[in-house]
């Protein structure tokens, strides 16, 4: 069975443009979780998509958003890039509403902001 | 003060010692995962547990829900379980996100 797949593996952008990255769950999976992982800061929790409705989001600017499409894949995306914004962006998911299930991570995508 | 602490930050230790890592958090939890990332960044799921204790392999993963702590033990320790190990509590309530720790960063010597 595939795991959690992210693409694209790397991504360099400059201030001001804007990043999309996409997230396929595992099949069956209906959550979807992004997290970002700044050098220096440990994981931080961004999104959570559901049944594709925004459930929660972390204490981050609004210029990060997102969406969940049908099938349960998912795109994070951040305008008006900063520098800051240079960070692993990990996915993950699980099955619905994730209750009492384990979230599987996938490989990330590193974003780098010129 | 972080929600979720780990200690020790960094650990180095010789093949085949066992190894304990303690997660202590301040807030409550439904559930306490435990994650293991290599260098390249990919972030594998050890254990979920929201009582007692859990065995997988050299793994071992406990945890104290009154003294809202967990330790997470390597036995016989190995190089390749050199890797960042992470605790993190998923919040009660509807919120469902994870709440991370800093990490903890192991190498194991040959």
């Amino acid at each position: 069975e595939a795991g959690v797949t992210q693409s694209p593996t790397h991504l360099i952008k400059t201030r001001g443009q804007q990043a999309t990255l996409r997230c396929s769950p595992i099949s069956g999976h209906t959550s979807v979780y992004w997290y970002q992982q700044a050098l220096g800061l440990g994981l931080q929790f961004l999104l959570w998509y559901d049944e594709g409705e925004e459930r929660n989001r972390g204490n981050f600017p609004p210029r990060f958003s997102g969406r969940q499409f049908p099938n349960y894949s998912s795109e994070l995306n951040v305008n008006a890039l900063e520098l800051e914004d240079s960070a692993l962006y990990l996915c993950a998911s699980s099955p619905f509403r994730g209750r009492g299930e384990t979230q599987y991570f996938g490989p990330g995508t590193r974003l780098l902001v010129l | 003060k972080n929600e979720v602490e780990q200690s020790p930050q960094n650990l180095t230790a010789q093949e085949g010692e066992f190894i304990t890592i303690n997660c202590s958090y301040s807030v409550g939890i439904s559930a306490l995962h435990w994650l293991q990332q290599h260098p390249g960044g990919g972030i594998v799921s050890l254990f979920m547990l929201s009582s007692g204790k859990k065995k997988h392999g050299r793994l071992i993963a406990t945890i104290n829900i009154q003294e809202k702590h967990s330790s997470l033990h390597i036995t016989a320790s190995h190089p390749r379980d050199s890797a960042v190990y992470i605790c993190a509590v998923k919040r009660g309530g509807a919120t469902n996100k994870l709440i991370f720790g800093t990490g903890t960063l192991l190498a194991v010597q040959p």
